[in-house]
C-alpha cells in the first residue's frame, strides 16, 4: 500500500523560529513536492525535487528552503517563521512516469 | 501560463447527482485528475483521465472531458453525505516531471 507520511499533523511555532517539516515516502519515488493550501487559493507549489540533492522552485518559494539528502525523505524548512506562513502544508510524491501524485495527510502549522 | 479554475462551492441534496466543473488553459495537458479532500486529511486520488479520452466511468463517478473547450467535469451519481468534501481538479503538463497544476477546489455540501 502506498504511503506518504508527514512528521506532524499539527504544529504551533513562534515568529522567528526555524521550522522543519519532514516528509517520507516508501514507494521509491523519484519526484517529491511541497505545497501549501489556503482557503480559496487551492494548492500552491512551494518546491519540488526530482532526484536526491536536486531541487526546483515552485510558484511560491520565498521564505522557504528544502533538503533532499535521501530519496525517500524531503524536508521543508522555514528559516524564520512568520505569521503569513500559517497554513496547511502538504507533501506529495510521484514516480518517473509522473502519472499520479500521492499525498501525505498534511501538517497544519500555526505561527504565533 | 497554466491555469485551472473551479467554482468554490456546490450544495446538493442526498440522492441527487452532483456535477463539479473545471476549466484549464494548457492544451498540452497529458492527464487530468480529480482529487478528494475530506476534513483534516490530505488529498486522495479519485480518478483521472488521459487527454485523448472524452469520458471515463468508475462506479458512481463519471468524468467528461471536452478538449476543444478545455472543460472537465466530475459527475457523482446518487450523492451521499459521505461525499461531502473538497474536490480538486488538476492537470499535468507533458515533460514537467510530474508537476500538477491545481484548481482552487470546490467544496461539496450534501444535505440530508
Amino acid at each position: 500500500d502506498v504511503k506518504v507520511t508527514q512528521s506532524s499533523r499539527y504544529l504551533v511555532k513562534r515568529t522567528g523560529e526555524k521550522v522543519f517539516l519532514e516528509c517520507v515516502q516508501d514507494m521509491d519515488h523519484e519526484n517529491m513536492f511541497w505545497y501549501r493550501q489556503d482557503p480559496g487559493l487551492g494548492l500552491r507549489l512551494i518546491y519540488f525535487s526530482y532526484d536526491v540533492k536536486m531541487k526546483e522552485k515552485g510558484d511560491i518559494p520565498e521564505g522557504y528552503s528544502v533538503s533532499r539528502e535521501k530519496k525517500e525523505r524531503f524536508s521543508l524548512i522555514l528559516e524564520s517563521a512568520s505569521t503569513n506562513q500559517t497554513s496547511m502544508y502538504l507533501c506529495a510524491s510521484t514516480g518517473l512516469a509522473g502519472e499520479t501524485q500521492y499525498f501525505g495527510p498534511g501538517t497544519r502549522l500555526l505561527v504565533l | 501560463g497554466e491555469d485551472v479554475e473551479q467554482s468554490l462551492f456546490l450544495s446538493v441534496r442526498e440522492g441527487d447527482s452532483s456535477v463539479i466543473n473545471c476549466t484549464y488553459t494548457d492544451s498540452s495537458s497529458t492527464y487530468l485528475y480529480w482529487y478528494k479532500q475530506e476534513p483534516g486529511a490530505g488529498l486522495q486520488l479519485l480518478t483521472y483521465i488521459f487527454s485523448n479520452m472524452d469520458m471515463k466511468q468508475d462506479q458512481r463517478l463519471t468524468v467528461l472531458l471536452n478538449k476543444k473547450d478545455k472543460h472537465l467535469s466530475l459527475r457523482i451519481a446518487d450523492t451521499q453525505t459521505g461525499d461531502s468534501a473538497i474536490y480538486f481538479c488538476a492537470e499535468s503538463i507533458w515533460g514537467n516531471t510530474g508537476k500538477l497544476i491545481f484548481g482552487q477546489g470546490t467544496t461539496l455540501q450534501v444535505k440530508p
